[in-house]
């Protein structure tokens, strides 16, 4: 079974901290995905990453970072916190086949509370 | 751009009975993926069915089947003989060909009712 994991639950942090998300996917998959979750608004992609070391901004990129060091691994990182970056953060992680048709696979996802 | 709506943002259903949810997209592209993934409570999201677009025939999975209308750019997902653990949040996504990145909707949440 494909196991996406996340470092946390649930993290609270103070406006301006600098906030990482982890998250870390064993099926040896290419492509690794960062989504917000909000109520109403459904599921919108932060960033994507399609190899180590390479990344590309989805729909919501603003006030966001990430990092794709091992093909494993993918983080995603708030410089500098907002109140109104609170939220759920989910992880995926899918093969690449080039068409599109791949099932992307989930982790628990982490819920956020900027202070 | 790719859009994708759900116009029912909540749905309730009587345990054994059938629901449909609905789905309507836009792309311009003609080669495309639609996908319904599912994420019951405080669990994680998992994909339900899925169907390419050049398939004319409808894809099913056990209680889960889709009508998928190209032309009208609808893909409705209908879950026969509903069961408590169909109680979640629905989610229709939408790929690109050639591309890994999905354009999800607002989501229908659904309670099924003992």
């Amino acid at each position: 079974d494909v196991k996406v994991t996340q470092s946390s639950r649930y993290l609270v942090k103070r406006t301006g901290e600098k906030v990482f998300l982890e998250c870390v996917q064993d099926m040896d998959h290419e492509n690794m995905f960062w989504y917000r979750q909000d109520p109403g608004l459904g599921l919108r992609l932060i960033y994507f990453s399609y190899d180590v070391k390479m990344k590309e901004k989805g729909d919501i990129p603003e006030g966001y970072s990430v990092s794709r060091e091992k093909k494993e691994r993918f983080s995603l990182i708030l410089e500098s916190a907002s109140t109104n970056q609170t939220s759920m953060y989910l992880c995926a992680s899918s093969l690449e086949t080039g068409w599109g048709q791949e099932t992307q696979y989930f982790g628990p996802g982490t819920r956020l509370l900027v202070l | 751009a790719q859009t994708v709506t759900q116009s029912q943002p909540e749905m309730s259903v009587q345990e054994a009975e059938t629901v449909t949810l609905s789905c309507t997209y836009d792309t311009s592209e003609s080669n495309y993926y639609l996908f319904w993934y599912k994420q019951p409570p405080s669990r994680q999201m998992i994909l339900v069915i899925r169907q390419e677009a050049y398939k004319q025939q409808n894809a099913t999975e056990n209680r889960f089947s889709v009508n998928f209308q190209k032309a009208a750019k609808s893909f409705s997902l209908k879950i026969s003989d509903s069961q408590l653990g169909d109680t979640a949040m629905y989610f229709c996504a939408l790929t690109q060909g050639g591309s890994e990145k999905l354009v999800f909707g607002k989501g229908t949440k659904l309670t099924v009712n003992p």
